[in-house]
């Protein structure tokens, strides 16, 4: 168990729907990240928040959003869904933000799938 | 968590042998390269990393080896155990923040 949670574990939604994957970091963690695991493109980082404010940005769309609440959780944001948003979106955290040896502790991720 | 689908390279290797992952990155700039395994259900887990200024790095029943002449990593495992079966990615730290770039994964299979 790495510590970190993602709420649902499943979802299936429709095209042009939306949805909030939520993610409770390790204790202690400060940077929350989201990777996207899809069947064609393997690990991709979407974006890192730290201590509440948006640190990095990876090949995140327009119709994705995400934040970093005080009490550290982050949520990501689904919009106008589309059949090749169907992934898996995994959460990871980490103590510091800054260059590091790379070792994040990832949830078990949160299936989605758009019929 | 499993990388289903994806046309991954796959890894046969029978129980008690030793395997080596292989992978190729292309940025000289890295800072860190890691290697992460993924079960079957759940997500990357962390196995061990290297400093761009090293050449090999031992763990338990692991060794990283990075050969930054042709840009290559490798993950060596020893006496290969079928907890081992998962798929393995290496992945580059490029930047600061932990923004890592994952390489496309290796399927190891242990065979009893």
């Amino acid at each position: 168990d790495s510590g970190v949670t993602q709420t649902p574990k499943h979802l299936i939604t429709a095209t042009g729907q939306r949805v909030t994957l939520r993610c409770s970091p390790r204790s202690g963690d400060l940077s929350v990240y989201w990777y996207q695991q899809s069947l064609d493109q393997g690990l991709q980082f979407l974006i890192q928040y730290y201590n509440g404010e948006e640190r990095a940005k990876g090949n995140i769309l327009e119709r994705f959003s995400a934040q970093q609440f005080p009490d550290l959780h982050s949520e990501l944001n689904l919009s106008s869904l589309e059949l090749g948003d169907s992934a898996l979106y995994f959460c990871a955290s980490s103590v510091a933000s800054g260059s590091a040896t790379g070792e994040l502790f990832f949830g078990e991720g949160s299936r989605l799938t758009v019929l | 968590g499993e990388s289903v689908g994806l046309h991954l390279p796959t890894l046969s290797v029978q129980e008690g042998d030793n395997s080596i992952i292989n992978c190729a990155y292309s940025n000289s700039a890295s800072d860190y390269f890691i290697w992460y395994k993924q079960e079957s259900g759940k997500g990357p887990q962390f196995i061990i990393d290297i400093r761009s200024n090293m050449d090999k790095r031992q763990g338990q029943r692991v060794t990283v080896l990075l050969n930054k002449t042709v840009k290559h990593l490798s993950l060596q495992i020893a006496a290969t155990q079928p907890g081992d079966s998962a798929v393995y990615f290496c992945a580059e730290n490029r930047a600061a923040g932990n923004k890592l770039t994952f390489g496309g994964g290796t399927r190891v299979l242990v065979k009893p």
